[in-house]
Order: structure tokens, then C-alpha cells, then sequence
């Protein structure tokens, strides 16, 4: 595609419950980027896969939280037992063509855990 | 510990106006800096970036100053406009780790 898209734009969830954000990234490109971004605060990295595989999962707060890309395109973040803390806006990005470090971000899944 | 931070969180300019915004970093080794504008209810939108081997660099109508020696880095504006008004993120990594570590961000404000 053109961009990144996520789905939904928006989720409001019960404290404990399990959700599911997907990501389509940027067609043809290996690299994919999780972020989350707090109210008020700069996106933080959660996880960057190389193709398929997670290459650094060191952002991801706690074992609640998991990441796949099972094909090496479309990425789902999935979150167990919800907290009230979760809820952020969650990004996804696609890395640029002319420097590997240059992410184009999606809009954004804004996540509410009630 | 770590980190990139914002000198401002508001900054007000005319319509027309030059604007700088300003971004400090703490880590000597990172290597690599990115703009990003966000507007209400959308994803960073990529500005412009630099590397550390470099001290400016110019796009269409922005320019990206980075200062080593103070770990300072600067947006600059030229001719303000009111889609200009958003929050500007800085963002930095360093050593090859493809994480962008971000600033809390300024909240840009264009009078007309």
C-alpha cells in the first residue's frame, strides 16, 4: 500500500481483557516498528522486526505484551489482561528507502482500557 | 540516564515568521536525528533527519542544525505558516539499533 494503515483507529476494552492492534506496513519492506505514545509524551519503542522475526523486543514494559509477523508483512500487537495503564495511542511503523534508520509512521491505534 | 529532551513545550510565532525549535541530547554516541511533526489525532510525520558527520541540513523550508560539542539540536522554520502548527518531536539512535528514542515534544503555535 500506499502508507501504513492500523486497525482499529480506535479500541475501548474492560480492564482485563486481551486485545489484538494490527499493523499493515508499507508493502515490500522487511522492517517493521512498534511504538506506544502516552498522553502528553514522544512515542516509545516497543519492538522492530527484521521479516518474521522480533531483531529487538527490548521495549515491549512486560510479558502482557507480544508481537507477530507470521509472514513477514501484516504485524499484530497483542496485549493480556488489559491495565489501565495501557491505554496509549499504539504506533506502527515502516522504515524509508533512502536511510535504514528514517520510519514512516501509521496513524495510530488509540487504545482505552476502561 | 539516556535521554532527549525539549528546552520549550510551547512556542508562539506569527504567521510568517522564522521558527527554532530547540532539542537537547544527552547520549555523545547517538548518531543519528530525525524530526517528526505530529498533528492532533495523526502519526509523526517525517520532516527531515541528519547524521552526527553532518552539522546542518536544509529541505524545503526547514533546516536541521546539530551542535556535538553542546548535544544541541535545532528545527528551524523559514516563513511560518498555520499548517505549520502541530508538535514537533525530536528523535535520536545510535550504534546501528534501529529504536528511535524520542523527546516529549514543543507544541508549535502560528498566529495569524
Amino acid at each position: 500500500g500506499a502508507g501504513v494503515s492500523q486497525t482499529p483507529s480506535n479500541k475501548v476494552t474492560e480492564k482485563g481483557k486481551y486485545v489484538e492492534l494490527r499493523c499493515d506496513p508499507i508493502s515490500g519492506h522487511t522492517a517493521l516498528y512498534w511504538y506506544r505514545q502516552s498522553l502528553g509524551q514522544g512515542p516509545e519503542f516497543l519492538i522492530y522486526f527484521q521479516g518474521t522475526g522480533a531483531a529487538d523486543d527490548s521495549g515491549l514494559p512486560n510479558d502482557r505484551f507480544f508481537a507477530v509477523r507470521p509472514e513477514g508483512s501484516v504485524s499484530t500487537l497483542k496485549i493480556q489482561r488489559t491495565e489501565r495503564g495501557d491505554s496509549a495511542v499504539y504506533l506502527c511503523a515502516s522504515p524509508g528507502l533512502r536511510e535504514p534508520y528514517e520510519q514512516y509512521f501509521g496513524p495510530g491505534t488509540r487504545l482505552t482500557v476502561t | 540516564g539516556e535521554s532527549v529532551g525539549l528546552h520549550l513545550p510551547t512556542l508562539s510565532v506569527q504567521e510568517g515568521d522564522n521558527s527554532i525549535i530547540n532539542c537537547a541530547y544527552s547520549n555523545s554516541a547517538s548518531d543519528y536525528f530525525i524530526w517528526y511533526k505530529q498533528e492532533s489525532g495523526k502519526g509523526p510525520q517525517f520532516i527531515i533527519d541528519i547524521r552526527s558527520n553532518m552539522d546542518k541540513r536544509q529541505g524545503q523550508r526547514v533546516t536541521v542544525l546539530l551542535n556535538k560539542t553542546v548535544k544541541h539540536l535545532s528545527l528551524q522554520i523559514a516563513a511560518t505558516q498555520p499548517g505549520d502548527s502541530a508538535v514537533y518531536f525530536c528523535a535520536e539512535t545510535r550504534g546501528g539499533r534501529r529504536a528511535l528514542t524520542f523527546g516529549s515534544g514543543t507544541r508549535l503555535q502560528v498566529q495569524p
